[in-house]
């Protein structure tokens, strides 16, 4: 079964970019594509990209402008950019297995991220 | 970007009990491209559902979905324990992929 684990600072300030990774364990990340989603406090949930394991990627346009997603295969790790962040940004973060780029059939836990001075 | 809309909000029931929710969407979702997830309070999501009726790997048989274009429906035949959860829809016929605001099922 493969798991999921990521990993990054649960504070930051505004104006910073924030930067997640995501190990990807029990199984290769060659040959999927791989997932970011976020929830913010009380609300739905918002995917933020994809990327595949050659690095070919896909975002939402609403943070298209702000985010940088990249792939290790050495290291089993995907990982976020997410730059000039705001309060709004404040989320739990996920990372997901996303089938053809379509839905997402394994999840990490989600880390929390908080944007504040 | 095509928008989700789930109802209820919450629905109320008890164990045993058949749960319907529905998700419809602002435009035809292709190819019945919609999945269903079940999210515990601080758990990540779980897939229960993919292609609107295809229940995903070590989903009991009592989780089904129907439904195409516009209109779709998870249905939970008789509630467990562990069913009472949050549930979201979330389309990959178009991007970007979008997700409903989720029903609640509790006691």
């Amino acid at each position: 079964q493969v798991l999921l684990q990521e990993s990054g600072p649960g504070l930051i300030k505004p104006s910073e970019t924030l930067s997640l990774s995501c190990t990807v364990s029990s199984g290769s990340i060659s040959g999927y594509y791989w997932s970011w989603i976020r929830q913010p406090p009380g609300k739905d949930l918002e995917w933020i990209g994809n990327i595949y394991y050659s690095g070919d990627t896909k975002f939402n346009p609403s943070l298209k402008s702000r985010v940088t997603l990249s792939v290790d295969t050495s290291k089993n790790q995907f990982s976020l950019n997410l730059s000039a962040v705001t309060s709004a940004d404040t989320a739990v973060y996920y990372c997901a297995r996303i089938i053809w780029g379509l839905y997402m059939d394994v999840w990490g836990k989600g880390t929390t991220v908080t944007v504040s001075s | 970007e095509i928008v989700l809309t789930q109802s209820p909000d919450t629905l109320s029931l008890s164990p045993g009990e058949r749960a319907t929710m529905s998700c419809r969407a602002s435009e035809n979702v292709r190819i019945s491209y919609l999945a269903w997830y079940q999210q515990k309070p601080g758990q990540a999501p779980r897939l229960l559902i993919y292609g609107a009726s295809s229940r995903a790997t070590g989903i009991p048989d009592r989780f089904s979905g129907s439904g195409s274009g516009t209109d779709f429906t998870l249905t939970i035949s008789r509630l467990e324990p562990e069913d009472f959860a949050v549930y979201y829809c979330q389309q990959y016929g178009s991007s970007p992929l979008t997700f409903g605001p989720g029903t609640k099922v509790d006691i």
